[in-house]
């Protein structure tokens, strides 16, 4: 039973567009949102969280949206670059320092 | 010291053999917290240690199972290896400043 559910199994973007990453979650006793970037032989990096008292989370290129009535989260990347190339993970725990429960991730293309 | 080290990366097991693999915390981290990661899916929590004991597992059977010791390190030990626990395993550190990802270890069972 998938608590996390990435739907997209792959994404391509031009380069300097906008990159929506999206994610529904089943378990309504999540309430800390964790999106990781994966890239070959490396671990998951940690890129963005949101907490379930906020519905949206910036830093720089990338913001989070929670729409916690519709248990589901987007990641933004604005504007798209070749670095971005990557598998994105969207994550969730039932507290901050909780088990984290992933999703299936996204394969993003940026294209130049 | 930071970040999170694994060892080996790589390795290759017979079927029914056992293997025991090893991970280094973070520095300030007293938590570790395994995940397997099958060719084409997402992280699966195996369990996770904090302060040497077991401190949450998932839905893994007992032929897997870990250690921490006092300075956090910690080791993911599975018997009796099957096919299907070829994967990526991932160590993960973390603290109040969140999680800490290893670069994991390969491992495939032939």
């Amino acid at each position: 039973d998938q608590q996390v559910k990435q739907n997209s199994p792959s994404l391509s973007v031009q380069e300097g567009r906008i990159s929506i990453l999206n994610c529904d979650y089943t378990n309504s006793m999540f309430d800390y949102f964790l999106w990781y970037k994966k890239y070959p032989a490396e671990g998951p990096t940690f890129l963005i969280s949101i907490s379930s008292i906020k519905d949206k989370n910036e830093d720089g290129r990338f913001t989070v949206f929670l729409n916690k009535s519709a248990k589901h989260l987007s990641l933004h990347i604005v504007p798209s670059q070749p670095g971005d190339s990557a598998v994105y993970f969207c994550a969730a725990s039932a507290q901050r320092d909780d088990k984290i429960i992933f999703g299936k991730g996204t394969r993003l293309h940026i294209l130049p | 010291e930071t970040g999170v080290t694994q060892s080996p990366t790589h390795l290759i097991k017979t079927r029914g053999q056992q293997v025991t693999l090893r991970c280094s915390s973070q520095s300030g981290h007293n938590t570790v917290s395994w995940y397997q990661q099958a060719l084409g899916q997402g992280p699966q929590f195996i369990f996770q240690y904090y302060r040497e004991e077991e401190n949450g597992r998932g839905n893994f059977p007992p032929r897997f199972s870990g250690l921490q010791f006092p300075n956090y390190s910690s080791e993911l030990n599975v018997n009796a290896l099957e096919l299907d626990d070829s994967a990526l395993y991932l160590c993960a550190s973390s603290g109040t400043d969140g999680y800490t990802f290893g670069s994991g270890t390969r491992l495939t069972v032939v």
